[in-house]
């Protein structure tokens, strides 16, 4: 079935310091989103790319979206204590309507 | 005003038992979801319903049971409950069923089978 691999697992970084989680798929995707999950929260929609290539921003945050559809990033910059969470891509491939999650990257900051 | 409201948050019962958990959202949507999260934090969709119509049903076993009131409601009931249905379920809506719409979701339950 369709697979969403994202990379790392975990990751912990000192306050101040660059953050990235990536996303790689096999396939083409259709469009990615990027949900941020909160340690005992729920995943909240930070952002949908659609178009090849595409570039969004987000205040610290950047988002991109490969030229092939095959692959995303999520970079944030000089993390803070309030970027801790755990970080999901998904997607839909073809005409199917079922969004699949990455296993998402936890991202702990020290503060 | 919560958008979407799941009851209860937190579920502990005995293996073999029948529970249900309910979900409402005031956001006027026409896709309602339910997702596992499990101790890993991988999230899975389970079911989909779009207008109280099942469009979206995964290999989930059947002691799962999906039921849709009206288009604002999606109810679970799980059947002789085990112990790796321990989870938080998530429900979400959005607003079309087309290919990527954005998913809205609940506060969760979290299950825990003893």
């Amino acid at each position: 079935g369709q697979q969403v691999m994202q990379i790392p697992q975990y990751q912990h970084v000192q306050e101040g310091e660059d953050f990235t989680t990536y996303c790689n798929s096999s396939t083409t995707l259709s469009n990615i989103q990027w949900y941020k999950q909160r340690p005992g929260g729920h995943p909240v929609f930070l952002i949908q790319l659609v178009k090849s290539g595409e570039v969004k921003k987000q205040k610290r945050l950047t988002f991109q979206f490969g030229e092939a559809k095959k692959n995303s990033s999520l970079h944030i910059t000089a993390t803070q204590t309030t970027d801790v969470g755990t970080y999901f891509c998904a997607a839909v491939q073809g005409s199917n309507y079922k969004l699949t999650f990455g296993k998402g990257t936890l991202l702990t900051v020290n503060p | 005003d919560t958008a979407v409201s799941q009851t209860p948050k937190y579920l502990v019962t005995q293996m073999g038992n029948d529970k249900s958990i309910k979900c409402e959202q005031n956001l006027g949507h026409d896709t309602m979801y339910w997702y596992k999260q499990d101790s890993k934090k991988f999230l899975k969709i389970m079911f989909s319903y779009n207008n109280k119509e099942l469009i979206i049903n995964e290999t989930v076993p059947n002691r799962f049971s999906p039921k849709s009131p009206d288009k604002a409601h999606l109810n679970l009931h799980i059947n002789s409950l085990e112990l790796g249905d321990s989870a938080v379920y998530f429900c979400a809506s959005s607003q079309k069923v087309v290919l990527l719409d954005t998913q809205y979701f609940g506060p969760g339950t979290r299950l825990t089978v003893l």
